[in-house]
C-alpha cells in the first residue's frame, strides 16, 4: 500500500512534443505528490507539486494533472526540449509522514 | 535560496577506513534526511533528523552513523564500509516533514 507505480520506465519524446509520465497509489492517506528531475550526476531537483485538494496545477510548460477517484497522477511536460533530457521520479507522502515514497522513474529523452 | 551543499563531491575509501560526508543548509529547515541512490533507481531514505533529533532509522547497518550537530548540519560517519555501499549519498531538508525536500548535490561515494 506504500508503493507509488510509475510508467513508463522509458520514454522518447521528439522535441517540441508532448511528454506523459504517470503514476499510481493505492495509500489514500498520502495528500502531497511531487514530481522531482534529476540529471545524470546531480540530486534531485523538486520540480512541480500537487496536494489532492485541486485537479490540475501548471507551472510553465510542466502540469501535474490529478485524479483523486482514480488515485492517479500524471506529470506532462509540453514542448518538450532536448534539456528536458533527464530522469523523472514521482513520489507521494502525508504531512509530517514518516517518509516519501518514490515511484521508479522514467528516463526521458527529448530527440532534437 | 534553496540551497543544499554537500561535501565532498567525490570520495573513495577503503574497507578499512573512516570517513564523513556533511551537508549544509541555511533554509531554516527543521527536518534533514540522508538517502542513498544507487544508478538507475529512486534515493532510498536511511536516516531522518526533526528538529535535531533522530525520528527514523531505516534499518541502516550500524557502518553508517547519523549526527546532527546543529539545524543547518548533518553528519554521516561511515566506517568498514562494503564495495556495495558504493553509491550517490544525497541529503535533503524540508521545513515540514516529508513535504517539499529539496535536495543537495550528492557525494559519490566508491568503496573499494
Amino acid at each position: 500500500q506504500q508503493q507509488v507505480k510509475q510508467s513508463p520506465q522509458s520514454l522518447i519524446v521528439q522535441k517540441g512534443g508532448i511528454s506523459i509520465i504517470n503514476c499510481a497509489y493505492e495509500n489514500t492517506a498520502f495528500d502531497y505528490f511531487p514530481w522531482y528531475q534529476q540529471f545524470p550526476g546531480k540530486g534531485p531537483a523538486l520540480l512541480i507539486a500537487i496536494r489532492p485538494d485541486v485537479s490540475e496545477k501548471k507551472e510553465g510548460r510542466f502540469t501535474i494533472s490529478f485524479n483523486k477517484s482514480a488515485k492517479q497522477f500524471s506529470l506532462h511536460i509540453m514542448d518538450s526540449q532536448p534539456g528536458d533530457s533527464a530522469t523523472y521520479f514521482c513520489a507521494a507522502s502525508i504531512l509530517n509522514g514518516n517518509k516519501l515514497v518514490f515511484g521508479a522513474g522514467t528516463i526521458l529523452r527529448v530527440k532534437s | 535560496d534553496t540551497e543544499v551543499t554537500q561535501t565532498p563531491k567525490h570520495l573513495v575509501m577503503g574497507m578499512t577506513n573512516k570517513k564523513s560526508l556533511k551537508c549544509e543548509q541555511h533554509m531554516g529547515h527543521r527536518a534533514m534526511y540522508w538517502y542513498k541512490q544507487k544508478a538507475k533507481k529512486p534515493p532510498e531514505l536511511m536516516f531522518v533528523y526533526s528538529y535535531e533529533k533522530l525520528s527514523i532509522n531505516e534499518s541502516v547497518p550500524s557502518r553508517f552513523s547519523p549526527e546532527c550537530p546543529n539545524s543547518s548540519l548533518l553528519n554521516l560517519h561511515l566506517h568498514a564500509l562494503q564495495p556495495e555501499d558504493s553509491a550517490l549519498y544525497l541529503c535533503a531538508s524540508s521545513q515540514l516533514l516529508s513535504y517539499e525536500q529539496y535536495f543537495g548535490p550528492g557525494t559519490r561515494l566508491t568503496v573499494t
